[in-house]
């Protein structure tokens, strides 16, 4: 299956600074890319849908203003974390969308994700 | 809100079948059901999808009912690595299809 790295796969800050994480697509290009966030022992919970030259979708009750994406190609979306605390600490994943129609659908594939811990 | 329930945990015997069921009594015609796992602190891991057929990869099967309102993600042979909580979804859709995750089964295979 196609391959999907994030960077860095953990971070700490410090409360108040703000940290930038990278998705990529290694082998395939992706118009669209999501960005999850997974407390422990939860389960993942979408905050956004990322498109390739246009304005992230959020989810209901995820602060636009505070996760910033970007995704400025087709291989690379970016969540920024602005002004972190540590109630922001928790495991960030994104996936991305094969645009290819296979089997009657289009695949999506999960990053390894990225811990961030705010102290 | 998810589309699909699932028991919160089981355990299966190592060497034995690993049945995990999946209830999405809500899913439309031409909705397919995902099965995804995620080992603890990796992102989820693609198993198998299927739209009406029972379908088998080289990790498992996947049983769907006739009516659709259910499916099984079969194991055949559990060893200590499946060890995972797994996900049945069923995309949602607004402006673009989605992901939206339960709260999975946690599978529990015992040596």
């Amino acid at each position: 299956g196609a391959v999907v790295s994030q960077h860095p796969s953990w971070v700490i800050c410090k409360s108040g600074t703000s940290v930038k994480i990278e998705c990529r697509s290694l082998d395939f290009q992706a118009t669209t890319m999501f960005w999850y966030r997974q407390f422990p022992k939860q389960s993942l919970m979408l905050m956004a849908t990322s498109n390739e030259g246009s304005k992230a979708t959020y989810e209901q009750g995820v602060e636009k203003d505070k996760f910033l994406i970007n995704h400025a190609s087709l291989t690379l979306s970016t969540l920024t974390v602005t002004s972190a605390h540590p109630e922001d600490s928790s495991f960030y994943i994104c996936s991305a969308r094969d645009p290819l129609w296979t089997g009657g659908s289009y695949e999506q594939y999960f990053g390894p994700g990225t811990r961030l811990t705010v102290t | 809100d998810a589309k699909t329930t699932q028991p919160p945990s089981m355990d299966c015997a190592e060497g034995r079948a690993a049945n995990l069921p999946c209830n999405h009594s809500t899913i439309s015609g031409n909705e397919y059901v995902y099965w995804y796992r995620q080992i603890h602190s990796q992102g989820p891991q693609y198993i198998i999808h299927g739209l009406k057929n029972n379908e088998t990869n080289e990790m498992a099967s996947l049983i769907i009912t006739e009516d659709r309102k259910s499916s099984t993600l079969i194991l055949p042979h559990a060893t200590l690595r499946d060890t995972a909580v797994y996900y049945c979804i069923v995309r949602a859709y607004s402006g673009t299809y989605k992901y939206i995750f339960g709260t999975g089964t946690r599978l529990k295979v015992l040596a």
